[in-house]
């Protein structure tokens, strides 16, 4: 059974930083590229990162540009969301979506979502 | 950035009911464009991508249509489960967006 499992987040302070990470099994984790999606409660999708199979090409919204890092590490079927400076803004449920194409960072669309890790941020 | 603006933003519609959600993108998207549903406290399932094809296990009640700028996703014999909230999404281009959502509730 292919799945996602998020996990990293909770409270922090205005400011300060929080790594999450996404556990990916039952595929070949290695050959997709991945993405991370937030959502405010009761808010709709904002695609925040993605990343191509073997890390070469990467993109953030330019909410999060300069400030979070998306990276993977494929002999841990791992992903990885490094935030940095947060603001309560980036408060959120965050998602890690894998993409339905094999190989492809350009259009693939999501097919299989995690259920999510929670941040806050809030002094 | 490609805008998608979904309509409505609501709708009351009975079990049994066909009901049809309209998304149209600020630019041509080709038929790079995906269907979701969520239902309260879970994550997005994917329903149909390039526009109306099928994910494999999501029943033939949901359909997709479109190219270009306007898609529509339609749901034939409404059925509680379906009650949720849908959302399409452009993989046309960098940044991914979404539409706000359409949110289906029983009348």
């Amino acid at each position: 059974e292919v799945q996602l499992v998020e996990s990293g987040g909770g409270l922090v302070q205005p400011g300060r930083s929080l790594r999450l990470s996404c556990a990916a099994s039952g595929f070949t984790f290695d050959e997709y590229a991945m993405h991370w999606v937030r959502q405010v409660p009761g808010k709709g999708l904002e695609w925040v990162s993605g990343i191509s199979w073997n890390s070469d090409t990467i993109g953030h919204a330019d909410s999060v540009k300069g400030r979070f890092t998306i990276s993977r590490d494929n002999a841990k079927n791992s992903l990885y969301l490094q935030m940095n400076s947060l603001k309560a803004e980036d408060t959120a449920l965050y998602y890690c979506a894998k993409v339905g194409g094999l190989g492809s960072y350009y259009n693939t669309d999501f097919d299989i979502w995690g259920q999510g890790t929670m941040v806050t941020v809030s002094s | 950035d490609i805008q998608m603006t979904q309509s409505p933003s609501s709708l009351s519609a009975s079990v049994g009911d066909r009901v049809t959600i309209t998304c149209r993108a600020s630019q041509g998207i080709n038929n790079y464009l995906a269907w979701f549903q969520q239902k309260p406290g879970k994550a997005p399932k994917s329903l149909i991508y390039a526009a109306s094809s099928l994910r494999s296990g999501v029943p033939s009640k949901f359909s997709g249509s479109g190219s270009g700028t306007d898609f529509t996703l339609t749901i034939t014999s409404l059925q509680p489960e379906d009650f949720a909230t849908y959302y399409c999404q452009q993989y046309h281009s960098y940044p991914r967006t979404f539409g706000q959502g359409t949110k289906v509730e029983i009348k």
